[in-house]
Parts: structure tokens; C-alpha cells; sequence
């Protein structure tokens, strides 16, 4: 199975700041990766896959980058909508066994 | 506008069973592969198992192997996880989710599944 690790685990941020979220892999997932972001009482919602491709809809702000095991996401202007947790998950393998990282809480400073 | 409702959550005892569904529209529903997912309270979500638009493959995660069977009915637009010999572990929202390239766009709102005496 391959282990995804988030970090920091909480970020503090203030409004218009960049912050950058990390994912690792345990081993290399290529660019097979994607990010999600959730808010209390939702479901996840898409927004990067292959590494760095936007999900329709969603705003310019955000940007991912990496391959192998190092990756990130980054917010380039943090809008107040933006607190909220943030999961990356890796689909490298077939069959499928799809994980997920234990989240980033992104919160207002 | 793609629309997934789950339902059949509740309250289970260890040992139970309980069968979740998960209705569909909006889209083309035999056309695409759909997959259960789960989250524990406070933890990051959790792939459960998949199934082909056809019904004729199935993954599941090591942990609910044997235990839960995931289906669908294309006529009825329906997807279901059947989870017999619930665990304490097994508490979660339960989500369901179409699949595209190993990604999940559309999730419905979730079901809580709780096991507990």
C-alpha cells in the first residue's frame, strides 16, 4: 500500500497570504495524484488531478506541481472560502487501491 | 446537473448488517465506473471498493474483503454496498462516488454508518 503523508498536519494563514501544502508518497505514484478540498459537513471536492491539471470550475488561485513522491498544493492568494481541509490521494496502482493523506486543516491566523 | 444521493445509514450493532444505496441522475449512469468511499470521524476518506459499468469487475480495499459486496442495477440507476460482519472500524460516513480516471468528481452528501453496543 502506499502511504500518503500531509504536512503540516494544521497551517495557520491570514487572508491574501501563499500558503503551500505538501504530500509525500511512500514510493513513487508518477504524476498520478490529485488533491481535494472539504469543508465541515460536505463532501471532498476535486480540485487538481495528474499533479496540476484544475478541476472544471475552480479558481486560477490554486496550483499543484511534483511527481515521484513530493508534491504540492498552493494557494496563491488565500480568499476566506479557502479555510478548509485539504487531502491529496494517489492513483498509480491497478487494480485499484486508491489513498488518501490524512489532511492539511488550513485555518485563519 | 449530476445528482448522488446515498441512503441506508444508521445504527448498527457489532456483528450486524446493513445494505447502503445510492441513487443516481444526471448523468448516464451504465457509462461509468462508480466506487464507495468512507470517512471516520476526523480522519482522511478511504477508498472501499469499486465496480465496473457493467458490473463485471470489482476491487475492494484488504480491509472489507469478504465482508462487504459492492453492486449496481443500471436499469434502476442504483449503486449499493451490502456490509455484513460490521466492526467497530467501520464507523463512517459512507460515500458514493463516480469515478472518472481514478478521480472523484461527484460524491454524494454521505450516509453515517455508526457501529456500536
Amino acid at each position: 500500500e502506499i502511504v500518503m503523508t500531509q504536512s503540516p498536519a494544521t497551517l495557520s494563514a491570514s487572508p491574501g497570504e501563499r500558503p503551500t501544502l505538501s504530500c509525500r508518497a511512500s514510493q513513487s505514484v508518477s504524476s498520478n495524484l490529485a488533491w481535494y478540498q472539504q469543508k465541515p459537513g460536505q463532501a471532498p471536492r476535486l480540485l487538481i488531478y495528474d499533479a496540476s491539471t484544475r478541476a472544471t470550475g475552480v479558481p486560477a488561485r490554486f496550483s499543484g506541481s511534483g511527481s515521484g513522491t513530493e508534491f504540492t498544493l498552493t494557494i496563491s492568494s488565500l480568499q476566506s472560502e479557502d479555510f478548509a481541509v485539504y487531502y491529496c490521494q494517489q492513483y498509480k496502482n491497478w487494480p485499484p487501491l486508491y489513498t488518501f493523506g490524512q489532511g492539511t486543516k488550513l485555518e485563519i491566523k | 446537473e449530476v445528482q448522488l444521493v446515498e441512503s441506508g445509514g444508521g445504527l448498527v450493532q457489532p456483528g450486524g448488517s446493513l445494505r447502503l444505496s445510492c441513487a443516481a441522475s444526471g448523468f448516464t449512469f451504465s457509462s461509468w465506473w462508480m466506487t464507495w468511499l468512507r470517512q471516520a470521524p476526523g480522519k482522511g476518506p478511504e477508498w472501499v471498493a469499486s465496480i465496473k459499468q457493467d458490473g463485471g469487475e470489482k476491487f475492494y480495499v484488504d480491509s472489507v474483503k469478504g465482508r462487504f459486496t459492492i453492486s449496481r442495477d443500471n436499469a434502476k440507476n442504483s449503486l449499493y454496498l451490502q456490509m455484513n460482519s460490521l466492526r467497530d472500524e467501520d464507523t463512517a460516513v459512507y460515500y458514493c462516488a463516480r469515478e472518472e480516471h481514478a478521480r472523484f468528481y461527484y460524491w454524494g452528501q454521505g450516509t453515517l454508518v455508526t457501529v456500536s453496543s
